[in-house]
């Protein structure tokens, strides 16, 4: 099965923006349907937009409409978050996750923390 | 949109006990539900798909039930290696809407 690899963690000034990547490795995310998720300090898991299974369309949460940016790098089996006008609740630990298309999502990176002060 | 709600918020059970976590959403999402255990500093791990759909490698003491609006996710026989906090997230259709989670200790 293929991983998730993300890049490391990141401190950013508020104002400014982040990207973070996700490195498919052992495999492609070819049949994989990717999202991010993000998880604040003392709070649970809040999904920020991605591909939505079974419909195969991008959609946001609307916390994050107009300031989340969606990328990718087939050459590099790379997909690329980005987040601007970054504030201090923006902190957390960010998530790309993918799904095969059973339901859920499957395969998980292992996070980047993002401090922004 | 839709609304995801767990319960309880946490709980405190023994090794061997048999526990039941609540996940209700606002409206009909038939079995369009996933369950998730994450542990203190690891990644969100799938347990359990569309509503009862035991994930490959999950142990059988999981199990999911439920469809509509009402969803239970029971663990059998509660081990020590179980202490994490569960998630219930719908994927019906957009937002992919996460429930607040409930905290499981022994």
């Amino acid at each position: 099965q293929v991983r998730l690899v993300q890049s490391g963690a990141e401190v950013k000034k508020p104002g400014s923006s982040v990207r973070i990547s996700c490195k498919a490795s052992g495999g492609t995310f070819r049949g994989y349907d990717v999202n991010w998720v993000r998880r604040a300090p003392g709070q649970g898991l809040e999904w920020m937009g991605g591909t939505i299974p079974i419909f195969g369309t991008t959609n946001f949460a609307q916390n994050f409409q107009g300031r989340v940016t969606l990328g990718a790098d087939e050459f590099t089996n790379t997909r690329y978050m980005e987040l601007s006008s970054l504030r201090s609740d923006d902190t957390a630990v960010y998530y790309c996750a993918g799904s095969s298309g059973r339901g859920g999502l499957d395969v998980w990176g292992q996070g980047t923390t993002v401090i922004v002060s | 949109d839709i609304q995801m709600t767990q319960s309880p918020s946490s709980l405190s059970a023994s090794v061997g006990d048999s526990v039941t976590l609540s996940c209700r959403a606002s409206q009909d999402i038939s079995i369009y539900l996933a369950w998730y255990q994450q542990k203190p500093g690891e990644a969100p791990n799938l347990l359990i798909y569309g509503a009862f759909s035991l994930q490959s490698g999950v142990p059988s003491r999981f199990s999911g039930s439920g469809s509509g609006t009402d969803f239970t996710l029971t663990i059998s026989s509660l081990q020590p290696e179980d202490v994490a906090t569960y998630y219930c997230q719908k994927y019906d259709s957009a937002p992919l809407t996460f429930g607040g989670g409930t905290k499981v200790e022994i």
